[in-house]
This record gives structure tokens, sequence and C-alpha cells, in this order.
């Protein structure tokens, strides 16, 4: 099917544990973004891509480790996950123009 | 570090009221604004994406307005419905940069 799909929609991981969230588009939109939603934080931008092989720091990028090898995929990787990363992960994709289309979100829990 | 305000921070309208709220961001270097429409447990969705100052935009029931002089939007709802009840998102996206800016929203219930 088309659309914006997350992997996985849950995850409980432990402290220090390396652990990928997974990004998948069908669109081949050129922009990926990921996003993390916290209590009276809204959505800030972790990091972002306008193309394969093109990645960028968004608002709190640290802790945080992206690649895009290919359009479609924007793996998102805690290197070393920590309490504080504890949040719901929303994965995007635009076109440079349009409005974006989110993912349905990786609930992630760090103990 | 831009700033993106949205208020009030969350309303409670009878079904039938008219509403709106308001969204603020930097009025210099400005490249677009968009409103999203977020339901709790699902993801947010894109209602507008206004470029222009004077731009109105609408879809069904609900409408926006944008003044980019004096950065603000405005977005608007007629005849609220239970179904309208979501956290409405603005975000702002500069002229120098490719990242759109979220505010923390505005979260809308109403009631039958």
């Amino acid at each position: 099917d088309a659309g914006i799909t997350q992997s996985p929609r849950y995850k409980i991981t432990e402290t220090g544990r390396q652990v990928t969230l997974m990004c998948h588009q069908t669109w081949s939109h050129s922009y990926m973004f990921w996003y993390r939603q916290d209590l009276g934080h809204g959505l800030r931008l972790i990091y972002y891509s306008a193309a394969a092989d093109i990645t960028d720091k968004g608002e709190v990028p640290d802790g945080y480790v992206v690649s895009r090898s290919k359009t479609e995929n924007f793996p998102l990787t805690l290197e070393s996950a920590t309490r504080s990363q504890t949040s719901v992960y929303f994965c995007a994709s635009s076109e440079p123009e349009g409005g974006y289309t989110f993912g349905s979100g990786t609930r992630l829990t760090v103990v | 570090i831009l700033n993106v305000e949205q208020s009030p921070q969350s309303l409670h309208v009878q079904e039938g009221d008219s509403t709106n709220f308001t969204c603020s961001f930097p009025s210099s270097n400005f490249y677009a604004l968009h409103w999203y429409r977020w339901e709790t447990a699902k993801s947010p969705e894109a209602l507008f994406v206004m470029t222009l100052n004077g731009d109105e935009k609408k879809k069904g029931r609900i409408s926006a307005t944008l003044n980019t002089k004096e950065g603000y939007s405005y977005l608007y709802i007629k005849g609220s419905q239970p179904e309208d009840s979501a956290t409405y998102l603005c975000a702002f996206i500069g002229d120098n940069t490719d990242k759109l800016i979220f505010g923390t929203g505005t979260r809308l219930q109403v009631f039958p």
C-alpha cells in the first residue's frame, strides 16, 4: 500500500542499548523528517533529509544518528538509549512545497 | 531560535459553536505556514499550506487566513462538531531554511 510506515509501533528497550526505528515511504518524496513528541514540547525536529545521502540536524539531534542511502528509507538510530529518549517518534515525508505526511508513530520506552 | 506560538492552549465549545484560534510566527524571512489536525492516537494530517500574505484557504467548515506582515494566522471552524475534536497545529518555515517548526498546538474539545 502507498503511504508512510513506521516500525515498530511500540518498543521497550534498556538504557545503553542501541535501537533503530524504521521509516519507509512509497511516494518518492524528496524530504523526510524525524520528530519526537513530548508533553509540553509538541513536535520537535530531530533530523531531516532533503534527498538520498543528504541529512541535517534539527532542534534536538544529540544521541541520534540517521542515514538515507535510499530515497524511500530513513532509519533513526539511538546509539545508546537513555531514559530521556522515552518519547513518541514520528516520521514524515514531503515534497519541497507540500504539506507533510506523517507515519503512525513509534512509542519508545527506555527503562 | 524561532518561536511559533499558538493560543489558546485548549478550548472547549458546544456543538454548533463557531471557534477560532491563533498562530503567531516570525514575520521576517517568511516562506510558508502549515496547519495540521491531530486526532488523539493518530498522526497529524495536513489541512493547509499557505504561502501568500492575505491568503485564505477553506476545507469544508474549516478555513484559515494568513498575515505574513504581522506574523499571524487564524484558523476558523464554523459550526463545530464533536468529530472536530483534535489538536490543531500550526508550523512555520522560513525562506532561509527547509525545516518546519511546529507550535505546541490548540487542543479543541467539542461537546455534544
